[in-house]
Formats: structure tokens, sequence, C-alpha cells
């Protein structure tokens, strides 16, 4: 049982670069969010998903764009990457109004 | 909005002590959940504990206890006969029921000295 799968697990990128984090689950969860980590700080949330083909935003969109187009998969996607962006990326899932399972992280660089 | 404080960044105990880590939070809910997540060095988020806020009774995970009190807004958790392997970020979180946005602190690192 994989649990919540992230790739890849670390990125260097250029500023203006695109890119897209994938995330995989495997438990059949409903729900799926992404969160940035910055030093000293604990997780936020970016976007989420309820289900499948919907998204909604989080505490600190801006900048990423997500989909949810099968319902193991939600996709973090960066259009044009800034170095503000660097940072620790989890994904998670759950079930109704069980506890979250998260990814093991993406850690990206924004040079 | 939520908001989520822990006010001690950083933390140290030794090798078969207790230990306690403070979080209050700031909501006006009535009904949600609060938890403590681990992070060691591996990066790996792992729930330690969860207290739902209409139980009174405070929840406990083997050596993992919390201290509920609602009216002050307080979660804090006690980690009795510390091991090394508890040595980490600790992480207290908020989430109201049938909502989406979970909040986070700031996290205290702790360290366990042998």
């Amino acid at each position: 049982n994989a649990g919540v799968t992230q790739t890849p697990k670390f990125r260097v990128l250029k500023t203006g670069q695109s890119m897209t984090l994938l995330c995989a689950q495997d438990m059949n969860h409903e729900y799926m969010y992404w969160y940035r980590q910055d030093p000293g700080m604990g997780l936020r949330l970016i976007h989420y998903s309820v289900g499948e083909g919907t998204t909604a935003k989080g505490e600190v969109p801006d900048g990423y764009n997500v989909s949810r187009l099968k319902k193991q998969n939600f996709l973090l996607g960066l259009e044009s990457a800034a170095p503000s962006q660097t940072s620790v990326y989890f994904c998670a899932s759950k079930w109704g109004n069980q506890p979250q399972h998260f990814g093991d992280g993406t850690r990206l660089s924004i040079l | 909005a939520q908001t989520v404080t822990q006010s001690q960044p950083e933390m140290s105990v030794q090798e078969a002590e207790t230990v306690t880590l403070s979080c209050t939070y700031d909501t006006s809910e009535n009904n949600y959940y609060l938890f403590w997540y681990k992070q060691p060095p591996s990066r790996q988020m792992i729930l330690v504990i969860r207290q739902e806020a209409y139980k009174q009774q405070n929840a406990t995970e083997n050596r993992f206890s919390v201290n509920f009190q609602k009216a002050a807004k307080s979660f804090s958790l006690k980690i009795s006969d510390s091991q090394l392997g508890d040595t980490a970020m600790y992480f207290c979180a908020f989430i109201a029921y049938n909502n989406n946005d979970m909040r986070f602190g700031a996290g205290t690192r702790l360290t366990v000295k042998p």
C-alpha cells in the first residue's frame, strides 16, 4: 500500500520555467490537498479538491494552478516559476472527517 | 480566520523525562478538530494525536497525551518517557468541521538528549 506518492522528490528550476508536481493516492480518498512549507512556518494550503473534476483555492493560491482529472491524482502546476516559490511542497489526502495522510514532500528550488 | 500559535520555537528534554509542548488557537467555530503532527528529519508528516472539540476527555496515544482546554483555546502535547526517536519538529494544527483549510502553527523543534 503506497499511500500518498509525490513525484518528483526534488527539482531545481530557473525563474520563468514551468513544471508540474504529481500527487497520487491509492486509498480512494475524495479529498486531496497541496501545501507549501517554508522555513519557520507551518504548512499553508495552496489548493484543494473535494472530488474528481473539482478544485478550490486555499490560503496561498497565487502563482499556482491545479487539476484533478482522475480521482487518484492531483496535479500542482507552476506556469512561470519565481524564486518566492522555492519551498517544500506536500500533498495530502483524506476520506470524510478522517485525518489527512501526507506524502513525503517535494523540495523545489527556483534560481 | 483561524490562527494557531506555538510559542516555543525550540525545546529539549532528557531521555526518559516528560516534556510538554504548548499550542493555542483562535477561532469562532464551536466544532473542530485539533491535531499534533510530528516531522522528523526525514520530512514525513506523521499524525501523533487527534482531538475532537466536542469531546471533553483528553486524547491519549501511548506515551502521548493532550491537555485540551476549550474555553482557553489551548491544546498542549505531553510526551512521557521521551525517547531519542521523538526528536523532531512538532506541529499543532486546527481544522473546523466540514472545512478544508487546515491551519498549522509554526512548529516546535524538540530535541531529546541521551
